[in-house]
Parts: C-alpha cells; sequence; structure tokens
C-alpha cells in the first residue's frame, strides 16, 4: 500500500514563529488532505488539497503532485496551533484515506 | 457545525464485552469509513461502507468486528468480544466531495 512520512517527528516553537511540516507519499494520489488533533483528540479538516497551493488564514499548504510531497505552512504561530498535524492521502476517488504518523507540534509562550 | 455526530463520546467496557458504536450523519449519504487511532499513534483504516455494504476492510477487521447501519441512518461499528488491545480512539467519517469529514470519535477502553 501507499506509505505516507511526515517531518518533522516533533516540533517546539515559540510563540510567534513560523514552521513548516512535510509530508512525503509513495505514489499518486487523488486525495490529500491536513489534519489539526486538538487536544480532545478531535480532527480537524485544514485543508483539501489534491495540488497546488491554498491558504486560509496564518496557514497555506502546497502539494506538488509531481514530486509526491505536501507542505503545510504556520505563520505566526499560537498556542492553540499546539497539538499533532496529520496527511492522509487516498490514491482514488472515495476510498479509504492512509493517514502519516503525524508531527506533534508545541506552541509556547 | 459537526459532519457527522458519534455516541458515546466515551466507552468503558470490561474485556469480553460486547460493545456497539454508533455514528449519525448530519444528511443522508451513502459513503462511509471507520478508522481507529490506538493512543499515540496514527489513525488506522478499518473499513469502508458504501449503500449498505461492506466495499473494502482492513486486516484489523476481523470477524470480532462488525458494521451495519440497522434503520437507514444510524451507522453502527460493534466489537463482539472486546480485548485490551482494542482501547482506541474510533472514528466515523463520511465521503464528501474529494474529502473525508471525520466525526468527533468515541474513546474505547476496554479494561
Amino acid at each position: 500500500g501507499i506509505q505516507v512520512e511526515q517531518s518533522p517527528p516533533d516540533l517546539i516553537l515559540q510563540e510567534g514563529a513560523n514552521s513548516t511540516l512535510r509530508c512525503n507519499f509513495s505514489d499518486s494520489v487523488n486525495n490529500l488532505q491536513w489534519f489539526h488533533q486538538n487536544p480532545w483528540g478531535q480532527l480537524i479538516n485544514l485543508f483539501y488539497i489534491p495540488s497546488g497551493t491554498k491558504q486560509n488564514g496564518r496557514l497555506s499548504a502546497t502539494t506538488v503532485a509531481t514530486e509526491r510531497y505536501s507542505l503545510l505552512y504556520i505563520s505566526s504561530s499560537q498556542t492553540t496551533d499546539s497539538g499533532v498535524y496529520f496527511c492522509a492521502v487516498a490514491v482514488g476517488g472515495y476510498q479509504k484515506v492512509t493517514f502519516g504518523t503525524g508531527t506533534k507540534l508545541q506552541v509556547i509562550p | 457545525e459537526p459532519e457527522v455526530t458519534q455516541t458515546p463520546s466515551h466507552q468503558v467496557t470490561q474485556m469480553g464485552q460486547e460493545v456497539i458504536l454508533r455514528c449519525v450523519p448530519i444528511s443522508n449519504h451513502l459513503y462511509f469509513y471507520w478508522y481507529r487511532q490506538i493512543l499515540g499513534q496514527k489513525v488506522e483504516f478499518l473499513v469502508s461502507f458504501y449503500n449498505n455494504e461492506i466495499s473494502e476492510k482492513s486486516e484489523i477487521f476481523d470477524d470480532q468486528f462488525s458494521v451495519e447501519r440497522p434503520d437507514g441512518s444510524n451507522f453502527t461499528l460493534k466489537i463482539r468480544s472486546t480485548k485490551l488491545e482494542d482501547s482506541a480512539m474510533y472514528f466515523c467519517a463520511r465521503q464528501g466531495v474529494g474529502e473525508q469529514y471525520f466525526g468527533p470519535g468515541t474513546r474505547l477502553t476496554v479494561t
């Protein structure tokens, strides 16, 4: 099956700093999503981005499908950004998604 | 507004007992998924369900597990005889146009 790797596994930031999270995947995908898992365990949809670039406030994401990677940018980080960030991919439409191992982000005041 | 709701939010059960986890879609959809996440690990696929039939299942989804949509609305995951290693967060997800939307999860604790 498809392999999904995320880096870095852990990240500690000072409030206000910027960061880049990376997701590499081993095969062509039809679906790529970024999620934020909050301290209560809920998976919050951040982006659906099988290709191209999107922005939502302080967050933006870029997927280069031909090179099989995606990046999530967090600017001016806040303590509420803390949690685990997952990317998840699917190789076809209406297919299960395969999650990466996540990046655990801690933003300290 | 949540796309799906799940009940209960937390369930504690004894080893060997049966549990039923429920997923309630906000609107009428055909594609659903169950995933689980053992504490500290990544989210893993269990089973997909389309038009009241299983369309794909993982190796984790053995004979202890079953899914159904008994009343055409609620979507259930049953674990017949729970084991300690079934302790996890269980997520229901529905298929949107491209992306999947996850419910808030049920935290299952087997003692």
